[in-house]
């Protein structure tokens, strides 16, 4: 069965910094991997998604993760970070079991410092 | 284009008393669709999925029900709330690979 760990519930960065949000997965076949964001009271949205084909892939808002098997890691990257970026982060692994199911992380809160 | 309506948008109810939670998926057909809860300062926890009109997955043995009577509907139901069902419901459908989601239901039971 497919699992996702996040680590780290909250993270903490200064306008302009470095943003990196980790992410590890487990799952028994090849998964496609996703981030979403999600702001406050509102349903989630779609950063970023890999389905076996380039293992870089970049999303919306300057985002960008890696694929790295030998890792199982799915880690989301922005160089510079925004203060419209602060919201809550989520790492999804999915995978065909009967029927595509989609689990996800613990999430990750992500603040910025002016 | 695809859209995906949840409603209502906040609900209060006592304990004891029944839930329906609807949504709807419009511009696609036989979608697969989701029903997620989000507890408070927690990830989603997967409650149902569908793929098709009847057919229900159940991940999480609790005290709600989903059903599946139009392909583009899902519904969660509870016959009585307890306390521990408070959180942000979520409806999704799966377009190519990515979930949509709609916009949340914000159950509290008193």
């Amino acid at each position: 069965a497919q699992s996702v760990t996040q680590l780290g519930s909250h993270v903490s960065v200064s306008e302009g910094a470095l943003v990196l949000l980790r992410c590890n997965y487990s799952s028994s076949v090849p998964p496609y991997l996703f981030w979403y964001v999600q702001y406050p009271n509102q349903g989630l949205q779609l950063l970023l998604k890999y389905t076996s084909a380039a293992t870089l892939v970049k999303g919306i808002n300057g985002f960008e993760a890696e694929f790295k098997k030998s890792e199982t890691s799915f880690h989301l990257t922005k160089p510079s970070a925004h203060m419209s970026d602060a919201a809550e982060y989520f790492c999804a692994v999915s995978e065909f079991n009967g029927g595509f199911k989609t689990i996800f992380g613990a999430g990750t809160r992500l603040f910025v410092k002016a | 284009s695809q859209t995906i309506h949840q409603w209502p948008a906040t609900l209060v109810q006592p304990v004891g008393s029944p839930l329906s939670l609807e949504c709807t998926v419009e511009g696609t057909s036989n979608p697969n669709l989701y029903w997620y809860r989000q507890a408070a300062g927690r990830g989603l926890q997967l409650l149902f999925y569908s793929v098709g009109i009847g057919q229900i997955s159940s991940e999480v043995p609790q005290n709600l029900s989903a059903s599946r009577p139009q392909d583009r509907q899902f519904i969660l139901s509870s016959k009585k709330l307890l306390l521990s069902d408070s959180g942000f419901y979520l409806c999704a459908w799966r377009g190519p690979a990515e979930l949509f989601f709609g916009s949340g239901t914000q159950l509290s039971v008193l």
